[in-house]
């Protein structure tokens, strides 16, 4: 089972600043959060993951409490190309470890 | 090649028929692993190899689901005599042994969408 609780759905108007939550109460110390989204008719792409640290990159920031229980996935300017499912991940950062993935957040953003 | 690459695209079976899924990986990659993704679900996971080795096939739903990777490259997800409960869409992803900006981020392919008739 996920070990992760998103929202099912969410939406967010074009140019706005998307914000999906993830809560994951459960995780070890050796975990990492993962990000990832899943196009209509794509696999799955990776977008972000962090350990306890904020962390940044082209595509979005993620923002990680400091109990590390919940996170936050920031798009800080929705487009539409944005709208796809958002998988959060929480699993130990190795290339053998199997993701587990739950339903998401299913984002529609909007004109 | 650049990605992951899964033929066909798509595929559409007779009830009964063996079917044969490819997966290219990202040369290089150690890891690679299938998923199953049925409609409106997320990908779950069938199988993991590392190289050649097939170390986790805990997620293969039945006997008749079989996977292979022989020269730790390409690998091929066979399905027997399909079932209409075996529509859905398979995803192959692979993962370097050595980590990258990303860590340990797989790289999806766009998957087959396998239709049982």
């Amino acid at each position: 089972d996920a070990k992760t609780t998103q929202p099912t759905s969410m939406d967010c108007a074009e140019g706005r600043a998307a914000n999906l939550p993830c809560n994951h109460s459960t995780i070890s110390g050796n975990e990492y959060v993962y990000w990832y989204r899943q196009i209509h008719s794509q696999g799955p792409q990776y977008i972000i993951h962090g350990l306890k640290n904020n962390e940044t990159n082209e595509m979005a920031s993620l923002i990680i409490t400091e109990d590390r229980k919940s996170s936050t996935l920031i798009l800080p300017h929705a487009t539409l190309r944005d709208t796809a499912v958002y998988y959060c991940i929480v699993r130990v950062d190795s290339y053998t470890d199997k993701l587990i993935f739950g339903t998401g957040t299913r984002l529609q953003v909007f004109p | 090649g650049a990605g992951v690459s899964q033929s066909p695209r798509y595929k559409v079976a007779k009830r009964g028929q063996d079917v044969a899924l490819r997966c290219d990986p990202i040369s290089g990659h150690v890891s690679l692993f299938w998923y199953q993704q049925a409609l409106g679900q997320g990908p779950e996971f069938l199988t993991y190899f590392q190289n050649e080795a097939q170390l986790d096939k805990s997620g293969l739903p039945s006997d008749r689901f079989f996977a292979e990777r022989p020269e730790g490259s390409v690998s091929t997800l066979k399905i027997q005599r399909t079932q209409q409960e075996d529509s859905a869409v398979y995803l192959c992803a692979s993962s370097s042994a050595t980590g990258s900006g990303r860590g340990y981020g797989y790289t999806f392919g766009s998957g087959t969408r396998l239709t049982v008739v």
